[in-house]
């Protein structure tokens, strides 16, 4: 079984550009959540998505925004890039909810996202 | 507020001796308690997870981790490090925020294993 894909795992932007990072979960994994690693802030939840439908959101502003398509797959986007924005996405799917079932995650490798 | 505690941001043993990352959690609830490692440039893996049943839990590459309720601790170790056990540990718990489960994750700790 194929684990999760992220694309792209390498990325360099300037401030004020936007960026578009995929995720493909395992199969059959309906949920898809993100998360932003940064070494000051380590792992922060950035959102869920579950059945196409954003489920819980973080602490985080309108810039950081997500979606999920039929098939599972998921987007994250950021517009209007900041210096701080610069980290580790991490995207992880699981069978269920999280919370529900052992709740245990899948992770991707990531993408590394550089902001100059 | 509930929370997931993990003492020590770096932790250095020598190859060959015990490893004990800790952990301590906040819930008002039994928990599902996991602990994750992450390679350089790479996601998170699974190592553990415990959920019900037997609070001596044991997983991948030699680790093991108990449950203990009374102290709200789920520290995970190793008997005999090895160089390659050198990653980020974090364990995580799944926590209730707004009305939603959710895994909530430490802060992580850095083995680093000394030859």
């Amino acid at each position: 079984k194929a684990g999760v894909t992220q694309t792209p795992r390498y990325l360099i932007k300037t401030r004020g550009q936007q960026v578009t990072l995929s995720c493909s979960p395992i199969s059959g994994h309906r949920s898809v959540s993100w998360y932003q690693q940064t070494p000051g802030q380590g792992l922060q939840f950035l959102f869920e998505y579950f059945s196409e439908t954003q489920r819980n959101k973080g602490n985080f502003p309108g810039r950081f925004s997500g979606r999920q398509f039929s098939n599972s797959r998921s987007e994250m986007n950021v517009s209007t890039l900041e210096l701080g924005d610069s980290a580790l996405y991490l995207c992880a799917s699981s069978p269920r909810r999280q919370g529900a079932g052992t709740g245990e995650l899948f992770f991707g490798e990531g993408s590394r996202l550089t902001v100059l | 507020a509930q929370s997931v505690t993990q003492l020590g941001s770096h932790v250095s043993v020598s190859e060959g001796a015990l490893v004990l990352l800790r952990c301590n959690y906040s819930s008002s609830v039994p928990p599902y308690l996991f602990w994750y490692v992450q390679y350089p440039n790479q996601g998170l893996q699974l190592l553990l997870k415990y959920t019900t049943g037997a609070t001596l839990v044991k997983g991948i590459n030699g680790f093991e981790a108990e449950f203990k309720k009374s102290e709200t601790s789920f520290h995970l170790t190793k008997p005999s490090a090895h160089m390659s056990d050198a990653a980020e540990y974090f364990c995580a718990v799944i926590l209730n925020s707004g009305g939603y489960q959710k895994v909530t994750f430490g802060t992580g700790t850095k083995l680093q294993v000394i030859p």
